[in-house]
């Protein structure tokens, strides 16, 4: 059965740093998306991406934050330099589509990203 | 503001038993709702969908309900299994792609 991926499973990375995580999402998906979990809060909403653009972002989207669809098949997350409240699990998710409300999302397994 | 809320926070149950989880919500405008089960550790796996028209919707012993006028909805388990341990997720999306998702409520059956 087709899943997204997500690499690696566990970043560590010095405050200030920049990170890269990246998605592999379903092959015949059109819309890619990322969200994160600080640990023992609720999941967030980050960005939304369809068509090689931006479609929809959350205030937690600010300038640090970047998205990218560099072939056909990779996508990735990259935080141009990392707080200490970055730390979080990173899920990156996809669909088919984004019709009638169906647009059932598939999420990767998550990134944990620790900023020290 | 744009809000789901979960309860209860966590619940202990034991193998067979059913049970109820509840999600309230103040999203508006409102698309559909979702019910997820996150093990530990794991991405979100999706388990109904509800748009404003449905009122309930099955998948196998998960049974969601939807009440659109009293933002309301529910997921009930039936015939608990250990692995149903994991938290639940409403999420509420409010127009194309904004999702609000709930804090969740943490099940653990236990034998």
């Amino acid at each position: 059965e087709p899943e997204v991926t997500q690499t690696p499973s566990h970043q560590v990375t010095q405050m200030g740093q920049e990170v890269i995580l990246r998605c592999v999402p379903i092959s015949n998906h059109l819309y890619f998306y990322w969200y994160r979990q600080i640990l023992g809060q609720k999941v967030e909403f980050l960005v939304s991406f369809y068509n090689n653009e931006i479609s929809e972002k959350s205030e937690i989207f600010d300038d640090q934050f970047s998205v990218e669809r560099p072939d056909g098949s990779n996508f990735t997350l990259k935080i141009r330099s990392t707080k200490l409240e970055d730390s979080a699990m990173y899920f990156c998710a996809s669909s088919e589509s984004e019709t009638s409300g169906y647009n059932e999302q598939f999420f990767g397994p998550g990134t944990r990203l620790t900023v020290l | 503001k744009n809000q789901v809320e979960q309860s209860p926070q966590s619940l202990i149950i034991l193998e067979g038993k059913n049970c109820t989880l509840q999600c309230n919500y103040t999203v508006s405008p409102f698309s559909n709702l979702r019910w997820y089960k996150q093990d530990t550790g794991r991405g979100p796996v999706s388990l109904t969908i509800m748009t404003f028209s449905e009122n309930t919707k099955s998948n196998g012993r998960y049974t969601a309900t939807l009440d659109a006028d009293t933002k309301q909805s529910s997921l009930h388990i039936t015939a608990s299994q250990l692995s149903d341990s994991a938290s639940y997720i409403c999420v509420v999306s409010s127009g194309t792609y904004k999702y609000i998702f709930g804090t969740g409520t943490r099940l653990k059956v236990l034998a």
